[in-house]
Protein backbone atom coordinates (compact mmCIF):
# COMPACT_ATOMS: atom_id res chain seq x y z
CA UNK A 1 0.00 0.00 0.00
CA UNK A 2 1.69 3.50 -1.07
CA UNK A 3 1.49 6.73 0.92
CA UNK A 4 0.67 8.01 -2.88
CA UNK A 5 -2.50 7.95 -4.00
CA UNK A 6 -2.86 7.90 -8.69
CA UNK A 7 -5.69 6.29 -10.30
CA UNK A 8 -5.16 3.11 -11.71
CA UNK A 9 -5.81 4.11 -15.10
CA UNK A 10 -7.13 7.33 -17.37
CA UNK A 11 -7.63 7.68 -21.07
CA UNK A 12 -8.86 10.06 -23.64
CA UNK A 13 -9.41 10.98 -27.14
CA UNK A 14 -6.14 12.75 -29.65
CA UNK A 15 -6.33 15.89 -29.13
CA UNK A 16 -8.10 15.64 -25.50
CA UNK A 17 -6.81 16.31 -22.19
CA UNK A 18 -6.28 14.12 -19.83
CA UNK A 19 -5.02 15.42 -15.94
CA UNK A 20 -3.56 12.63 -13.27
CA UNK A 21 -3.84 13.09 -9.50
CA UNK A 22 -1.23 12.04 -7.17
CA UNK A 23 -2.48 12.56 -3.06
CA UNK A 24 -0.20 12.44 -0.30
CA UNK A 25 -0.10 13.92 3.40
CA UNK A 26 1.46 16.35 5.12
CA UNK A 27 4.78 14.03 5.67
CA UNK A 28 5.03 13.85 2.00
CA UNK A 29 3.35 15.97 -0.64
CA UNK A 30 2.74 18.42 1.83
CA UNK A 31 5.81 19.22 2.78
CA UNK A 32 8.45 18.12 0.12
CA UNK A 33 8.40 19.02 -4.04
CA UNK A 34 6.71 15.98 -6.09
CA UNK A 35 8.41 14.58 -9.09
CA UNK A 36 6.80 12.79 -12.36
CA UNK A 37 7.85 10.00 -14.09
CA UNK A 38 6.80 8.39 -17.42
CA UNK A 39 7.76 5.31 -18.46
CA UNK A 40 6.90 3.67 -21.78
CA UNK A 41 6.20 -0.04 -21.98
CA UNK A 42 9.45 -1.96 -22.17
CA UNK A 43 11.56 0.64 -20.94
CA UNK A 44 13.38 2.47 -18.01
CA UNK A 45 11.75 5.59 -16.48
CA UNK A 46 11.98 9.01 -17.56
CA UNK A 47 11.59 12.15 -15.52
CA UNK A 48 9.03 14.42 -16.43
CA UNK A 49 8.56 16.87 -13.59
CA UNK A 50 11.02 17.43 -10.52
CA UNK A 51 10.14 20.45 -8.14
CA UNK A 52 6.70 19.99 -8.90
CA UNK A 53 6.24 21.97 -11.85
CA UNK A 54 9.94 22.15 -13.39
CA UNK A 55 9.36 20.64 -16.75
CA UNK A 56 12.58 18.05 -17.06
CA UNK A 57 14.95 18.74 -20.78
CA UNK A 58 12.78 17.60 -23.46
CA UNK A 59 9.30 17.60 -22.34
CA UNK A 60 6.64 18.66 -24.44
CA UNK A 61 5.38 21.99 -23.00
CA UNK A 62 1.80 19.91 -23.79
CA UNK A 63 2.90 18.50 -19.85
CA UNK A 64 2.42 20.14 -17.20
CA UNK A 65 2.68 19.67 -13.23
CA UNK A 66 1.13 21.17 -10.18
CA UNK A 67 0.72 20.97 -6.30
CA UNK A 68 -1.71 22.51 -4.05
CA UNK A 69 -1.47 21.58 -0.62
CA UNK A 70 -1.41 17.51 -0.24
CA UNK A 71 -2.32 16.89 -3.91
CA UNK A 72 0.26 17.23 -6.92
CA UNK A 73 -1.63 17.11 -10.38
CA UNK A 74 0.07 15.85 -14.03
CA UNK A 75 -1.83 17.54 -17.00
CA UNK A 76 -1.13 16.21 -20.48
CA UNK A 77 -2.57 18.10 -23.18
CA UNK A 78 -3.09 17.70 -27.04
CA UNK A 79 -3.01 14.18 -26.50
CA UNK A 80 -1.14 11.46 -28.75
CA UNK A 81 -0.78 7.77 -29.05
CA UNK A 82 3.02 8.21 -28.45
CA UNK A 83 1.49 9.28 -25.00
CA UNK A 84 0.56 6.16 -23.59
CA UNK A 85 2.28 5.25 -20.80
CA UNK A 86 3.03 4.07 -16.92
CA UNK A 87 2.96 7.95 -14.98
CA UNK A 88 4.54 7.43 -11.93
CA UNK A 89 4.74 10.71 -9.04
CA UNK A 90 7.32 10.56 -6.26
CA UNK A 91 8.49 12.77 -2.86
CA UNK A 92 10.11 12.29 -0.09
CA UNK A 93 8.27 11.02 2.76
CA UNK A 94 9.52 12.27 6.60
CA UNK A 95 8.00 9.01 8.48
CA UNK A 96 9.41 6.79 6.32
CA UNK A 97 12.84 8.93 5.96
CA UNK A 98 13.20 7.60 2.46
CA UNK A 99 11.65 8.11 -0.64
CA UNK A 100 7.80 7.13 -1.84
CA UNK A 101 6.45 6.43 -5.40
CA UNK A 102 2.76 6.14 -6.18
CA UNK A 103 1.53 3.26 -7.40
CA UNK A 104 1.29 4.02 -11.18
CA UNK A 105 -1.26 5.52 -13.44
CA UNK A 106 -1.68 3.48 -16.84
CA UNK A 107 -2.79 6.52 -19.74
CA UNK A 108 -4.45 4.92 -22.59
CA UNK A 109 -5.48 6.90 -25.90
CA UNK A 110 -8.40 5.66 -27.40
CA UNK B 1 26.32 11.99 -21.93
CA UNK B 2 25.25 10.71 -18.97
CA UNK B 3 25.99 6.67 -18.98
CA UNK B 4 24.54 4.32 -15.91
CA UNK B 5 25.41 0.97 -16.60
CA UNK B 6 23.68 -1.43 -14.18
CA UNK B 7 25.03 -5.15 -13.96
CA UNK B 8 25.46 -8.20 -11.34
CA UNK B 9 21.87 -8.85 -11.21
CA UNK B 10 20.89 -13.29 -11.89
CA UNK B 11 19.33 -15.84 -10.51
CA UNK B 12 19.96 -16.89 -6.98
CA UNK B 13 18.58 -19.20 -4.36
CA UNK B 14 16.43 -17.42 -1.67
CA UNK B 15 18.54 -16.93 1.53
CA UNK B 16 21.67 -16.09 -1.04
CA UNK B 17 23.45 -12.94 -1.88
CA UNK B 18 23.80 -11.18 -5.22
CA UNK B 19 26.32 -7.44 -5.65
CA UNK B 20 24.63 -4.99 -7.84
CA UNK B 21 27.28 -2.32 -9.79
CA UNK B 22 26.46 0.26 -11.71
CA UNK B 23 29.18 1.88 -13.51
CA UNK B 24 28.69 5.97 -14.21
CA UNK B 25 29.86 8.65 -16.71
CA UNK B 26 29.44 11.52 -18.53
CA UNK B 27 28.62 13.63 -15.15
CA UNK B 28 30.58 14.58 -11.84
CA UNK B 29 29.48 11.68 -9.85
CA UNK B 30 30.54 13.04 -6.87
CA UNK B 31 28.18 15.76 -7.32
CA UNK B 32 24.90 13.64 -7.09
CA UNK B 33 22.86 11.75 -4.48
CA UNK B 34 22.29 8.40 -6.05
CA UNK B 35 19.93 5.78 -5.86
CA UNK B 36 18.21 2.19 -6.60
CA UNK B 37 14.90 1.55 -7.52
CA UNK B 38 13.17 -1.59 -8.37
CA UNK B 39 10.26 -2.85 -10.48
CA UNK B 40 9.23 -6.11 -10.03
CA UNK B 41 7.44 -8.04 -13.16
CA UNK B 42 4.57 -6.05 -14.37
CA UNK B 43 4.44 -4.03 -10.92
CA UNK B 44 5.23 -0.29 -10.32
CA UNK B 45 8.34 1.63 -9.12
CA UNK B 46 9.85 1.05 -5.94
CA UNK B 47 12.37 3.17 -4.30
CA UNK B 48 15.14 0.86 -2.24
CA UNK B 49 17.84 2.64 -0.89
CA UNK B 50 19.96 6.56 -1.24
CA UNK B 51 23.21 7.41 -0.51
CA UNK B 52 24.77 11.29 -0.37
CA UNK B 53 26.96 12.96 -2.49
CA UNK B 54 30.34 11.76 0.15
CA UNK B 55 28.33 8.42 0.98
CA UNK B 56 28.13 9.74 4.80
CA UNK B 57 24.43 9.14 4.54
CA UNK B 58 22.24 6.65 3.52
CA UNK B 59 18.79 5.56 3.09
CA UNK B 60 16.72 2.52 3.13
CA UNK B 61 12.92 1.12 2.64
CA UNK B 62 11.89 -0.87 5.42
CA UNK B 63 11.28 -3.97 2.94
CA UNK B 64 15.23 -3.95 2.52
CA UNK B 65 16.20 -2.05 5.81
CA UNK B 66 19.12 -4.83 7.13
CA UNK B 67 19.61 -7.16 4.42
CA UNK B 68 21.03 -4.22 1.97
CA UNK B 69 23.95 -2.07 1.87
CA UNK B 70 24.12 0.88 -0.32
CA UNK B 71 27.97 1.72 -1.29
CA UNK B 72 29.47 4.29 -3.35
CA UNK B 73 33.16 4.66 -4.53
CA UNK B 74 33.50 8.48 -6.07
CA UNK B 75 37.12 7.77 -7.46
CA UNK B 76 35.62 5.04 -9.55
CA UNK B 77 32.74 6.45 -10.54
CA UNK B 78 30.70 3.52 -9.17
CA UNK B 79 27.86 2.80 -6.88
CA UNK B 80 26.87 -0.59 -5.41
CA UNK B 81 24.15 -2.54 -3.62
CA UNK B 82 24.98 -5.69 -1.54
CA UNK B 83 22.01 -7.67 -1.17
CA UNK B 84 21.78 -10.38 1.25
CA UNK B 85 19.14 -12.53 2.91
CA UNK B 86 17.46 -12.29 -0.37
CA UNK B 87 13.60 -13.47 -0.40
CA UNK B 88 10.86 -14.54 -3.40
CA UNK B 89 9.80 -10.76 -3.09
CA UNK B 90 13.49 -8.98 -4.29
CA UNK B 91 12.51 -10.45 -7.53
CA UNK B 92 12.83 -7.23 -9.79
CA UNK B 93 14.21 -5.31 -12.44
CA UNK B 94 16.90 -3.05 -10.31
CA UNK B 95 17.89 0.60 -11.56
CA UNK B 96 20.63 2.94 -10.63
CA UNK B 97 19.20 6.29 -10.90
CA UNK B 98 20.92 9.78 -10.94
CA UNK B 99 18.56 11.90 -8.77
CA UNK B 100 16.21 11.63 -10.73
CA UNK B 101 16.76 12.34 -14.18
CA UNK B 102 19.45 9.43 -15.64
CA UNK B 103 18.06 5.89 -15.12
CA UNK B 104 20.24 2.59 -15.79
CA UNK B 105 19.10 0.54 -18.07
CA UNK B 106 18.02 -2.14 -15.05
CA UNK B 107 19.47 -5.75 -13.94
CA UNK B 108 17.51 -8.19 -13.60
CA UNK B 109 17.20 -9.73 -9.91
CA UNK B 110 15.45 -13.46 -9.65
CA UNK B 111 15.61 -15.02 -6.29
CA UNK B 112 13.76 -18.91 -6.72
CA UNK B 113 14.41 -22.08 -6.03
Amino acid sequence: QSMLTQPPSASGTPGQRVTISCSGSSSNVGSHSVNWFQQLPGTAPKLLFYGNDKRASGVPDRFSGSKSGTSASLAISGLQSADEADYYCAAWDDSLNGHVFGPGTKVTVL
Amino acid sequence: EVQLLDSGGGLVLPGGSLRLSCAASGFIFNNYDMSWVRQAPGKGLEWVSSITTSGSSTYYAASVKGRFTISRDNSKNALYLQMNSLRAEDTALYYCVKHWASWGQGTLVTVSS
